[in-house]
Parts: structure tokens; C-alpha cells; sequence
């Protein structure tokens, strides 16, 4: 099974350069989400989706956008990439709400921006 | 908001050996859940160990179990038999059972095992 996959796994950017970041799970999940990890800070959200069509920000939400077009697709996009957002990028999708449903992680995307 | 706290950033166990990773969170809800993720230098996130809030019995899978103190907010994981391919970095995370399902994640803790 691919579970959750992203693309790209590295990536390199020029500061003010835009880039859109990959997810994609085959689990027929309705819950979406993308989180950044950073030294010392764990992972933090950044927007999440709760199915097709939906999108809403998380507690890191500056400097993104993100689309849900279809179900089983993520995408997040840097619009004027900047240093800060240098980090490793996570995609995660889980089955449902109000039960212990683990979320499901992609492998990361590492982003350097300089 | 709640908020995840894990008081060590690193620890070493030796191979066979127990060792405890310490976990507290902060909330006012009174059911929630609760997860032990472990991070490989891979980088893949894998789940370890979940938790009910209103269940009172500990969460055990294999060589992993918890102590869930709910008074206390506290639940630590305990490794039993550490093997090599336990040495990760290891994070512990909250999910309210209302709104929009994400985890809080503490700050991990990087588990050393020593041959």
C-alpha cells in the first residue's frame, strides 16, 4: 500500500520563488492536513482539509495556501517563498472524526529556501 | 488550547534494557486522545501507541506501554527490551474529540540506544 505520499522529497528555492508541495494518500480519507516540523518545535499545523472542496487554517497558516480539489489530493503552495519557511513539510490523512483514528503520515518534503 | 510538554529532549537506554519517555499536556476536556508517534532518521512518522482518555486501563502494544494518569495529565511510554531499531525521535501527541481533529504535538524526545 502507498498510504500517504509527497512530492517532492527535497526541493531548494530561491527566496520570492513559488512552489507547490504534493500530497496524495489512497485511503479514501476524508481528513487532510499539512504540518511543518522544526528543530526543537515538534510539528505545528498549517491548514487542514475535512473533505473535498474544503480547506481551513491550522496555527501556522501565514505565507500558504492550500487546495483540496479532489479527495484523495493535498496540495500546499508557497506563493513568494521566504527563509522562515525553511522546514521539513508533512502530509497527514485520517479516516474520521470523534473516534481514536491514528493520522497517517506521508514522508516529508524537505524545503530549503535561500 | 492545549498544549503538549515533554521535559526530555534526549534520552539513552541500553540495548534490553527499560526506559521511560515522560509526557504532560494541559486541557480542560475531559475526553480526549492521546498518541505516541515514533520519527526514524527516516523521517516517516509511525504511530506507537494510542490512548481513550475515559478508558482507564494503560494501552500496551508488544514491547510498548503507557502509564495514562489522567489526574496528573501525564502519560509516559515505557520500552520494554530495547532493540537498535527502537532509537528515533519520539513524540507524543493530543487530539480533542471536537473541532477539526489535529494533533498537538510536544517537542520530542531523541532516544539513543546504547549496544
Amino acid at each position: 500500500n502507498a498510504g500517504v505520499t509527497q512530492t517532492p522529497k527535497f526541493r531548494v528555492l530561491k527566496t520570492g520563488q513559488s512552489m507547490t508541495l504534493l500530497c496524495a494518500q489512497d485511503m479514501n480519507h476524508e481528513y487532510m492536513y499539512w504540518y511543518r516540523q522544526d528543530p526543537g518545535m515538534g510539528l505545528r499545523l498549517i491548514h487542514y482539509s475535512v473533505g473535498e472542496g474544503t480547506t481551513a487554517k491550522g496555527e501556522v497558516p501565514d505565507g500558504y495556501n492550500v487546495s483540496r480539489l479532489k479527495k484523495q489530493n493535498f496540495l500546499l503552495g508557497l506563493e513568494s517563498a521566504a527563509p522562515s519557511q525553511t522546514s521539513v513539510y508533512f502530509c497527514a490523512s485520517s479516516y474520521s472524526s470523534r473516534e481514536l483514528q491514528p493520522q497517517h503520515f506521508g514522508d516529508g518534503t524537505r524545503l530549503s529556501i535561500l | 488550547a492545549q498544549t503538549v510538554t515533554q521535559s526530555q529532549p534526549e534520552m539513552s537506554v541500553q540495548e534490553a534494557e527499560t526506559v521511560t519517555l515522560s509526557c504532560t499536556y494541559d486541557t480542560s476536556e475531559s475526553d480526549y486522545y492521546l498518541f505516541w508517534y515514533k520519527q526514524p532518521p527516516s523521517r516517516q512518522m509511525i504511530l506507537v501507541i494510542r490512548q481513550e482518555a475515559y478508558k482507564q486501563q494503560n494501552a500496551t502494544e508488544n514491547r510498548f506501554s503507557v502509564n495514562f494518569q489522567k489526574a496528573a495529565k501525564s502519560f509516559s511510554l515505557k520500552i520494554s527490551d530495547s532493540q537498535l531499531g527502537d532509537a528515533a525521535m519520539y513524540f507524543c501527541a493530543y487530539k480533542s474529540p471536537i473541532g477539526n481533529e489535529k494533533l498537538t504535538f510536544g517537542t520530542g524526545t531523541r532516544l539513543t540506544i546504547i549496544p
